[in-house]
């Protein structure tokens, strides 16, 4: 079944230590976003890549990187993790031009201890 | 500024009662997306739909209802004859139409359902 892969579901890091979560999709779409969960809130948009195109939101901290080699995978990268970055971190992935939803992965679960 | 309000934070209910999940949204746009999505324990989004804003019939799929009113600004959600199942965090989300669909979320609500 085509669908939005994260790997891992769980990720335990050191504080400092850097990390990177990993998000393929074999739904051939041109958008890719990372959101970060925190828990009991609502996703929020950290980034995303329409094609090559990298679009980062104006609060996201510096220490969030994300690279997009090919279509099919997009990577987080925390160069620093602080204990305020642990959180659920959602890949999703959407087709355009045709304006449709956004499909979600499972998630990675990030600790940072 | 576009914004998304669920006013109600979590809701417990008995198995079989019919609920109602509100919602409220802010934007200057004229055409937009509005969603909802399901996120269980586990914790994957699931997409329940999605409306444009010149569409505003509503909508029945099985036991899950939507009414879109423009005039309020409110898009709320019903589910009748409440399951264990459905229990989960709901979110309402409004997107722009253009460009890439950036979803902007109310924070949720927590629906219990007791049996």
């Amino acid at each position: 079944d085509a669908m939005v892969i994260q790997n891992p579901r769980y990720q335990v890091t050191q504080f400092g230590k850097p990390v990177t979560l990993s998000c393929s999709q074999t739904l051939n779409h041109n958008v890719m976003y990372w959101y970060q969960q925190k828990s009991s809130q609502a996703p929020k948009l950290l980034f995303h890549y329409y094609d090559k195109d990298f679009n980062n939101e104006a609060d996201t901290p510096d220490n969030f990187q994300s690279r997009r080699p090919n279509t099919s995978f997009c990577f987080l990268d925390i160069r620093s993790p602080g204990l305020g970055d642990a959180a659920m971190y959602l890949c999703a992935t959407s087709r355009r031009p045709v304006d449709t939803e956004q499909f979600f992965g499972p998630g990675t679960r990030l600790t940072v201890l | 500024a576009q914004k998304v309000t669920q006013a109600q934070t979590e809701i417990s209910v008995v198995e079989k009662e019919d609920v109602t999940l509100d919602c409220v949204y802010e934007t200057r746009d004229t055409t937009y997306y509005l969603f909802w999505y399901k996120q269980p324990p586990s914790g994957e989004l699931v997409f329940l739909i999605r409306r444009n804003s010149f569409d505003e019939q509503n909508e029945i799929s099985g036991r899950y209802s939507w009414n879109f009113q423009k005039s309020t600004s409110s898009f709320n959600f019903t589910i009748t004859a409440s399951q264990v199942v459905d229990s989960a965090v709901y979110f309402c989300a409004l997107s722009e139409a253009g460009g890439a669909q950036k979803l902007v979320f109310g924070q949720g609500t927590r629906l219990t359902i007791n049996p």
